[in-house]
């Protein structure tokens, strides 16, 4: 079964410094979304990207964020400047269309600890 | 808005008792329930999902799940655990606005089997 697959498992940065975490999609699909998981706290939605743009934002998407599609199978998150508060694990999701029941599939994650 | 409560930080039940993992929600609209489970180091995998067909839903693993809005309930029951089953679960509700769909977790119940 086809798989989001999410690239590094683990990255150490220091504050101040950009990363750029990697996801690839499941080849089909339209919408791609990433979510945050602060170690002890819920999944929160970060931003959705349909059609080359995002479709949706949430609060937590500040200027210091970024995504982007940078060829057909890749979709990246860039933080622009590093927080010790960025500190968590990002999961990238994709889905096939929007208007149909199809769930989300969500790659295994990215811990980022940033130092 | 909507929102999920996970009545539950932590269950545990011995290996082959039944399993409830409950779950309260609240919607503006007829919503989409979802549970997700989380094994350790791994991402977050669909179980089952309601989407307005039978309010009894029925998942992988022989997870299933029932929708009762007079409770606004969607808890998660399993006739017999198995050690497998160890893993953080996660109710989420959706709300899709053009296509895009957005999910709110819940803060998620830790599931242990004792031997």
């Amino acid at each position: 079964e086809p798989e989001v697959t999410q690239t590094p498992s683990h990255q150490v940065t220091q504050m101040g410094q950009e990363v750029i975490l990697r996801c690839v999609p499941i080849s089909n699909h339209l919408y791609f979304y990433w979510y945050r998981q602060i170690l002890g706290q819920k999944v929160e939605f970060l931003v959705s990207f349909y059609n080359n743009e995002i479709s949706e934002k949430s609060e937590i998407f500040d200027d210091q964020f970024s995504v982007e599609r940078p060829d057909g199978s890749n979709f990246t998150l860039k933080i622009r400047s590093t927080k010790l508060e960025d500190s968590a694990m990002y999961f990238c999701a994709s889905k096939r269309q929007g208007t149909d029941n199809s769930p989300l599939h969500f790659g295994n994650g990215t811990r980022l600890t940033v130092t | 808005a909507q929102s999920v409560t996970q009545l539950d930080s932590h269950v545990s039940v011995s290996e082959g008792t039944p399993v409830l993992l409950r779950c309260n929600y609240s919607s503006s609209y007829s919503p989409s329930l979802f549970w997700y489970v989380q094994h350790p180091n791994k991402g977050l995998q669909l179980l089952l999902k309601y989407t307005s067909a039978a309010t009894l839903v029925k998942g992988i693993n022989g997870f299933e799940a029932e929708f009762k809005k007079s409770e606004t309930s969607f808890h998660l029951t399993k006739p017999s655990a198995h050690m497998s089953d160890a893993a953080e679960y996660f109710c989420v509700v959706s709300h899709s606005n053009f296509g895009n769909e957005k999910l709110t977790f819940g803060t998620g119940t830790r599931l242990t089997i004792i031997p």
